[in-house]
């Protein structure tokens, strides 16, 4: 079967870095989204892993081990408007269907 | 470019009724994706189309069905509703741009609820 797990609440301070983790477990794995969703609103893209290691995007990065069925979210430089929950989602090869995780809450504190 | 359209926003039906959903991809998307989310289940795969074709779907029952049409439309039917379908249903399109095809595009969602 295919699972995915993150940690359901996070809280951060603004101006400080936060890592936020992903495990999955699925079969014919083909790649890894983060998603970010503000509240009342659809998710937007945020970054998609195919390949082992760190892929950098403004203050956002994403890192993948396929081996270890890992990935992270690193956001740096918090900014109060990235309160938001922050989806994990795993893409089968030749499925054409992608499975979410249930998402982390981040709150970023004054 | 406008983005993905979805109507109606917001619905109330009554259990046993039946509902369709509409959703308009971003122009030359191909792919459309249904989701249902609900606070407790998160985001769920329903089905997803490629030129009029479903080319995957999830563990949804049959009462969950969709189509789409030659101009990449999509519409999403739930009939005997029950009180579990209440739910986000968000749709989602990606291009068919070749490296690009794994960026999917949300709508605002359909907020049903049934009563």
């Amino acid at each position: 079967g295919q699972n995915i797990d993150q940690p359901t609440e996070m809280t951060a301070t603004e101006g400080a870095i936060v890592q936020i983790n992903c495990t999955y477990q699925t079969s014919g794995f083909n790649g890894l989204f983060w998603y970010q969703q503000h509240a009342g609103e659809a998710p937007t893209f945020l970054s998609y892993n195919v390949l082992d290691g760190l892929e950098e995007k403004g203050r956002f990065s994403s890192f993948l081990s396929r081996s270890k069925g890992y990935s992270y979210l690193l956001l740096k430089e918090l900014q109060m408007k990235d309160s938001a929950s922050y989806l994990c989602a795993v893409s089968s090869t030749g499925g054409f269907k992608t499975i979410f995780g249930a998402g982390t809450r981040l709150f970023v504190k004054a | 470019k406008a983005g993905v359209t979805q109507t109606p926003r917001y619905l109330i039906k009554t259990r046993g009724q039946q509902v369709t959903l509409s959703c308009s991809p971003i122009s030359g998307h191909r792919s459309v994706s249904w989701y249902q989310q609900t606070p407790g289940q998160g985001l769920q795969f329903l089905f997803e189309y490629f030129s009029e074709t479903q080319r995957n779907k999830g563990n949804f029952p049959g009462r969950f069905s969709g189509r789409q049409f030659s101009n990449s439309r999509s519409e999403m039917n739930v009939s005997t509703l029950e009180l579990g379908d209440s739910a986000l249903y968000l749709c989602a399109s990606s291009s068919p741009e070749q490296g690009r095809d794994y960026e999917q595009y949300f709508g605002p969602g359909t907020r049903l609820t049934v009563t």
